[in-house]
């Protein structure tokens, strides 16, 4: 099974600025079938970016996705008010999918 | 518009099964795997299983191997995921999500609170 290591564990940032997100996996995801979600309390996790860097439909642009083999970022170039949430990376190239543990990007 | 919609909330006694439901609506019904992933209070996401809508083949997560069921009913576009021999670390919100043609769950069932205690 693949361990996807999201860092960090919490992300203390103001509104407008950058927001880096990290995701290791222990062995290379195939294909780049890595995607990034967004969940808020309450809520079902939502897709942003797919394929590693394909954004999801309706997804603003300020969120971007890149990487591939075993070390993947999220990047949110400016946090809006909205953005703040727990984030997950998730591979879907080899069974069983996994998720990581999730990066809490919370308001300074 | 793609839809998906679980049943109910769920209180059950250790030891006891639940069954979850989610109904499709919007597309082929057939044409799609889904996904069952749940998510303890405060936790992190847990895939458990796959299954085929089309002809009902599955693959589960070997943590749940032997006391998860997960099936449809082409009739009435639903699936379902059955949990056998609850106990208290089940407390979760199930939910279930759809692929995409390319791979990832792009659609998520509203989730359903199940709850495991004495």
């Amino acid at each position: 099974e693949i361990v996807l290591t999201q860092s960090p564990g919490t992300l203390s940032l103001s509104p407008g600025e950058r927001a880096t997100l990290s995701c290791r996996a222990s062995q290379s995801v195939s294909s780049s079938y890595l995607a990034w979600y967004q969940q808020k309390p309450g809520q079902a996790p939502r897709l942003l970016i797919y394929g590693a860097s394909s954004r999801a439909t309706g997804i603003p642009d300020r969120f971007s996705g890149s990487g591939s083999g075993t070390d993947f970022t999220l990047t949110i170039s400016r946090l809006e008010p909205e953005d703040f949430a727990v984030y997950y990376c998730q591979q879907y190239g080899s069974s069983p999918m996994t998720f990581g543990q999730g990066t809490k990007v919370e308001i300074k | 518009q793609v839809q998906l919609v679980q049943s109910g909330a769920e209180v059950k006694k250790p030891g006891a099964s639940v069954k979850v439901s989610c109904k499709a609506s919007g597309y082929t019904f057939t044409s799609y795997y889904m996904h069952w992933v749940r998510q303890a209070p405060g936790q992190g996401l847990e895939w458990m299983g796959i299954i085929n809508p089309s002809g009902g083949s599955t693959s589960y997560a070997q943590k749940f191997q032997g006391r998860v069921t997960m099936t449809r009913d082409t009739s009435t576009s639903t699936v379902y995921m059955e949990l056998s021999s609850l106990r208290s670390e089940d407390t979760a919100v199930y939910y279930c999500a759809r692929e995409s043609t390319v791979g990832a769950t792009p659609y998520w069932g509203q989730g359903t609170l199940v709850t495991v205690s004495s």
